[in-house]
């Protein structure tokens, strides 16, 4: 079975330009997480999906992050524009159902300069 | 959301077995305890989960005692590959508040050969 997949491994942007990371969670997963983790600190939750609804995104930084999952499935996380404190693995997982176990993607690991 | 403590690393031989210690005062009544582990540039993965006395799989055993106000990961003769960082989570699976679980710093416990 396919595990959490994430595009791109590896992002290097300037400061004040765009960038977003791509997450394809496991098949009938409805329940879809993005994580950011600096530089040893454990993941910290941005935003959980549930089916297409984001259920709880009040740790995201609206005036810069948004995120999207359309029909439920593959979701998208953008930063605009990109500050250097952003510089981070951006992690998704997803689980089969609320509060179920998490399920992690390799991340990706963006570079702000 | 009970807090928890666990130390920040530890050193251990390969073939011995380790035992990770997590403190966690304030769980409630219908927290579980789980454990996850991360591995360089990979996102964590499950080990195991509990409520009480002990549960073992083909990874590692968890042991909670009778007050569970504490828990612990135990390794068994662990190799070089067990080298990541090791992260203590309590919450109510069947609560929304489990989807907010926070990680903290974790335990990187390194293997030497």
């Amino acid at each position: 079975e396919a595990g959490v997949v994430q595009s791109p491994r590896y992002k290097i942007i300037e400061k004040k330009q765009p960038v977003a990371f791509w997450c394809n969670p496991i098949s009938g997963h409805n329940t879809l997480y993005w994580y950011l983790q600096n530089l040893g600190q454990g993941p910290e939750l941005l935003i959980r999906y549930e089916n297409e609804e984001a259920v709880d995104d009040s740790q995201l930084p609206k005036d810069r992050f948004s995120a999207e999952r359309l029909k439920g499935v593959d979701s998208t996380l953008k930063i605009q524009p990109a500050e250097l404190g952003d510089s981070a693995v951006y992690l998704c997982a997803s689980s089969a159902a609320e509060g179920g176990k998490r399920f992690f993607g390799p991340g990706t690991r963006l570079t702000v300069l | 959301l009970a807090k928890t403590t666990q130390p920040i690393s530890m050193d251990s031989y390969e073939g011995q077995e380790v035992n990770i210690t997590c403190s966690h005062n304030n769980i409630a009544t219908n927290d579980y305890i789980t454990w996850y582990q991360q591995f360089p540039s990979q996102g964590p993965r499950f080990i195991i989960q509990g409520y009480k006395t002990k549960v073992t799989n083909e990874v590692a055993s968890l042991f909670i005692p009778a007050d569970r106000k504490s828990s612990t990961l135990s390794l068994p003769r662990v190799s070089l590959s067990d080298t990541a960082v090791y992260y203590c989570l309590v919450g109510d699976p069947f609560s929304g508040g489990y989807n907010k679980l926070i990680f903290g710093a974790g335990t990187r416990l390194a293997v030497h050969p």
